[in-house]
């Protein structure tokens, strides 16, 4: 029973470049939410998608990130011109479909240095 | 505007002692409290969690306290082991409006 899927687990860009990470649910979850954690800091909510549908991205930058959750694969979080401010931990997390519980369960993150 | 505010930031506690982390929030629409244990560089593990409707959840050897009025929370780890040395964080969410928000977190180290 795989848990929540992450990768690439690590990733370093250039300052300028695209950054993409990807997230596969637990078997059975229809939501995910990804997060950003920066350097000794808690987790802070960016984006909330169930299949091709954006519930809430109250939490994303409004340049340069978008989030999606295609009718199958991944779910992609993307980052245009990457900064070297958006060096962090990148964290996905599913939870069951509504009325089956919404505990949240994460992934192992991926960690992106902009050089 | 920070809404769950965690205390202490560090704390160190000898083993076999119990261990007591602290959150307050300030969201009176949150109703679902759960507690994540993370270790360096890895994603955090739900530990366990608490809805309004009672002051108390116990599993092994960690418990949640919940007060509803003072708008507090806190995770008690009895016996507590140096496997749990760790960072702990305390989050909160509005069921219906599932994103979690995060205290800052309490790095927990057991010494022998």
């Amino acid at each position: 029973n795989a848990g929540v899927m992450q990768n690439p687990r690590h990733l370093v860009r250039r300052r300028g470049q695209e950054a993409r990470l990807r997230c596969s649910p637990m078997k059975g979850h229809s939501h995910v939410y990804w997060y950003r954690q920066l350097p000794e800091e808690g987790l802070k909510f960016m984006v909330y998608l169930q299949k091709e549908n954006i519930i809430d991205e109250s939490g994303m930058p409004k340049e340069r990130f978008s989030a999606e959750f295609p009718k199958e694969g991944p779910s992609i979080l993307r980052i245009q011109q990457v900064v070297r401010g958006d060096s962090a931990a990148y964290f996905c997390a599913s939870s069951p479909p509504p009325g089956m519980g919404y505990e949240q369960y994460f992934g192992p993150g991926t960690r992106l240095t902009v050089t | 505007q920070q809404q769950v505010k965690q205390s202490p930031q560090s704390l160190i506690v000898q083993k076999g002692g119990i261990s007591i982390i602290n959150c307050a929030y300030e969201n009176t629409a949150f109703d679902y409290f759960p507690w994540y244990q993370q270790f360096p560089g890895k994603g955090p593990a739900l530990l366990i969690a608490i809805r309004p409707d009672v002051s108390e959840k116990k599993e092994g050897r960690f418990t949640i306290s919940f007060n509803k009025s003072a708008k507090q929370f806190s995770l008690h780890i009895m016996d507590s082991q140096p496997g749990d040395s760790a960072t702990y964080f305390c989050a909160a969410a509005n069921f219906g409006n599932e994103k979690l928000t995060f205290g800052t977190g309490t790095r927990l180290t057991i010494i022998p």
